[in-house]
């Protein structure tokens, strides 16, 4: 499994684009990206997965080069709410992997 | 729909007592996932089966079991409990050969073991 770097924690303000930026040197071609949300108290959620170039959706967008050995998940226009933990994660979609493993995450704090 | 729902929501045990936690899918979800959270940390996945009658050891499997007798259940058990074992404990389900994404999480059981 690719193993992925994450910075521990962030800070940001109300209104502001915050970038998440997830190291994965050795992922494998047939890997996906894939970045889950946890609010305090709460379950962990799906957010947005891609492959390569620029995913977006109604939550973020994923950018990941074409080397694809990083990926930035990008929040556009934070607010309180978003503060949550940011998990990035690599794998392939089938093929026999059965585990879903998570890392320590990125902390992501906003403020007023 | 209601998703992921894990029971119960908090638990406190004495040293040494027994207990199943059980987490109930209605998505018809293949795989099924079982972690724990301590403060501060990411999720360690305890134990996943990727279908009905089977399981499989995760990254931290030691002290707990468990069991996927039908499809929408899976089971963890603590034989004697330990207060090492006082965590958040969260529940999930993915659809087959979908492993690595859109995995549905329930709320979480809160136990501490005293």
């Amino acid at each position: 499994l690719a193993k992925t770097t994450q910075p521990i924690s962030m800070d940001s303000y109300e209104g502001q684009e915050v970038n998440i930026t997830c190291s994965h040197n050795n992922i494998a071609t047939n890997d996906y990206i894939t970045w889950y949300q946890q609010f305090p108290s709460q379950g962990p959620r799906f957010i947005i997965q891609g492959y390569k170039t620029k995913v977006t959706n109604e939550v973020a967008s994923l950018f990941i080069p074409a080397d694809r050995k990083s990926s930035t998940l990008s929040l556009p226009r934070v607010s309180l709410s978003d503060t949550a933990v940011y998990y990035c994660l690599v794998g392939p979609l089938s093929g026999g992997y059965n585990k879903l493993i998570f890392g320590a995450g990125t902390r992501l704090a906003v403020h007023p | 729909n209601a998703g992921v729902t894990q029971t119960p929501k908090f638990r406190v045990l004495k040293t040494g007592q027994s207990m199943t936690l059980l987490c109930a899918q209605d998505m018809n979800h293949e795989y099924m996932y079982w972690y724990r959270q301590d403060p501060g940390m990411g999720l360690r996945l305890i134990h996943y089966s990727v279908g009905e009658g089977t399981t499989a050891k995760g990254e931290v499997p030691d002290g707990y079991n468990v069991s996927r007798l039908k499809k929408q259940n899976f089971l963890l058990g603590l034989e004697s409990a330990a207060p090492s074992q006082t965590s958040v404990y969260f529940c999930a389900s993915s659809f087959q050969g979908r492993m690595n994404t859109e995995a549905f999480f329930g709320q979480g059981t809160r136990l501490t073991v005293v």
